[in-house]
């Protein structure tokens, strides 16, 4: 069936390193991606997007790769900071559409000083 | 920066009851979703509206639920006679067209009693 899916429920990093969160996805149709942030008590905050013509695609200070071949998706955050202790979420929409996101069940981000 | 806003940002009552949740999409937007969040659970789609049209909707939008754009700016989710396991985190989004982003407001806490 359709899933996307975390590969690991919790990480904790030290302040200054990187981080990488990881996601699967089951569905080949699905050609969009994307991460969100959410903090306790708040919605999900838009970080990075990638379409399926691309195996990567760089922000500020994050780095998305996708790898089609294996439905994986990665999440990289370089220099984690405190601010950034939060739940990530993948979510991906098949065919082209953005219109009906499905979340993967997310990664909680601790950052320890 | 525009943003989505919701009231009220936490809504008590008793099953049975109708209850309207309120959303301001960003203005120039023109897809409007609604998602909601069981406690500790992921994020699950419920519809996609656009062009005063529903788009999408998923198996958990029957009958009791509806959606609204009664004017130029909000958008409304109506859940008909309220049952316990509606209580959950309501989160409205939107996006520009339908196939990018989707930048959700800070929620809506639904407690049915």
């Amino acid at each position: 069936g359709e899933s996307v899916g975390l590969h690991l429920p919790t990480l904790s990093v030290q302040e200054g390193d990187n981080s990488i969160i990881n996601c699967a996805y089951s569905n080949s149709a699905s050609d969009y991606f994307i991460w969100y942030k959410q903090e306790s008590g708040k919605g999900p905050q838009f970080i990075i997007d990638i379409r399926s013509n691309m195996d990567k695609r760089q922000g500020q200070r994050v780095t998305v790769l996708l790898n089609k071949t294996v439905k994986h998706l990665s999440l990289q955050i370089a220099a984690t900071q405190p601010g950034d202790s939060a739940v990530y979420f993948c979510a991906e929409t098949p065919s082209g559409s953005a219109r009906q996101l499905t979340f993967g069940s997310g990664t909680q981000l601790t950052v320890l000083p | 920066e525009p943003e989505v806003t919701q009231t009220p940002s936490h809504q008590v009552t008793q099953m049975g009851q109708e209850v309207i949740l309120r959303c301001v999409p960003i203005s120039n937007h023109l897809y409007f979703y609604w998602y909601r969040q069981i406690l500790g659970q992921k994020v699950e789609f419920l519809v996609s509206f656009y062009n005063n049209e529903i788009s999408e909707k998923s198996e958990i939008f029957d009958d009791q639920f509806s959606v609204e754009r009664p004017d130029g700016s909000n958008f409304t989710l109506k859940i008909r006679s309220t049952k316990l396991e509606d209580s959950a985190m309501y989160f409205c989004a939107s996006s520009w067209t339908g196939h990018n982003e989707q930048f959700f407001g800070p929620g809506t806490r639904l407690t049915v009693l």
